[in-house]
């Protein structure tokens, strides 16, 4: 099993409806992040959680929600999806005592 | 506040010769620097990392990189490319380390046979 794991891996979705993207992962870190990625944009921060009690928004974090529901699970929401959301999400996740990421494989979100 | 600029979204070269992806980073902490590669459909995989130790970093498929305070560069290179090194590659710094990354827009390497 992957140490970082993203559920769907694939979404088409209409204009208006709400979505969650999920992340769980086994490698035991503290810290979790949600990014999007878009062609000629790089990646750029949603959300991110230090600990289970700790969120906070990132550089683009308008039109999102999260929920960190234990140390392993960060699940991303669209409240009600827009076609500009459509990109590829990625969920990582790093350790407070070594520099890195670990990323999962990505949502591929499509909004139509 | 730190930033990453990437010379190159696209950069193609020859199979055998010099990769060099170019990786320039601005910030007010001493930084820790990164690149990653993310293949076709993949997620990202780090590629290698500076933590302030030795300037001169060794990576994973022959790829190094060379911290440069004086020149605030963290460019990528590997002496002769490979079929399987066409991806696109991300450059990303953190202060401290510890603290969320900020990466760079791109670059996609092609390779030409």
């Amino acid at each position: 099993d992957a140490d970082v794991t993203q559920t769907p891996r694939n979404r088409i979705t209409k204009t208006g409806k709400r979505i969650m993207l999920e992340c769980s992962q086994t490698k035991g870190h503290d810290r979790m992040y949600w990014y999007r990625q878009d062609p000629g944009l790089g990646l750029r921060l949603i959300y991110y959680s230090f600990d289970v009690k700790d969120i906070n928004k990132g550089e683009i974090s308008d039109g999102y929600s999260v929920s960190r529901q234990a140390q392993a699970k960060f699940s991303l929401s669209l409240e009600s999806a827009i076609p500009n959301q459509t990109a590829l999400y990625f969920c990582a996740t790093s350790s407070g005592d070594s520099p890195g990421y670990t990323f999962g494989s990505g949502t591929r979100l499509t909004v139509v | 506040a730190q930033s990453v600029t990437q010379l190159g979204s696209h950069v193609s070269v020859s199979e055998g010769a010099l990769v060099l992806l170019r990786c320039n980073y601005s910030s007010s902490v001493p930084p820790y620097l990164f690149w990653y590669v993310q293949y076709p459909n993949q997620g990202l995989q780090l590629l290698l990392k500076y933590t302030s130790a030795a300037t001169l970093v060794k990576g994973i498929n022959g790829f190094e990189a060379e911290f440069k305070k004086s020149e605030t560069s963290f460019h990528l290179t590997k002496p002769s490319a490979h079929m399987s090194d066409a991806a696109e590659y991300f450059c990303a710094v953190s202060p401290f380390g510890n603290e969320k990354l900020t990466f760079g827009t791109g670059t996609r390497l092609t390779i030409i046979p």
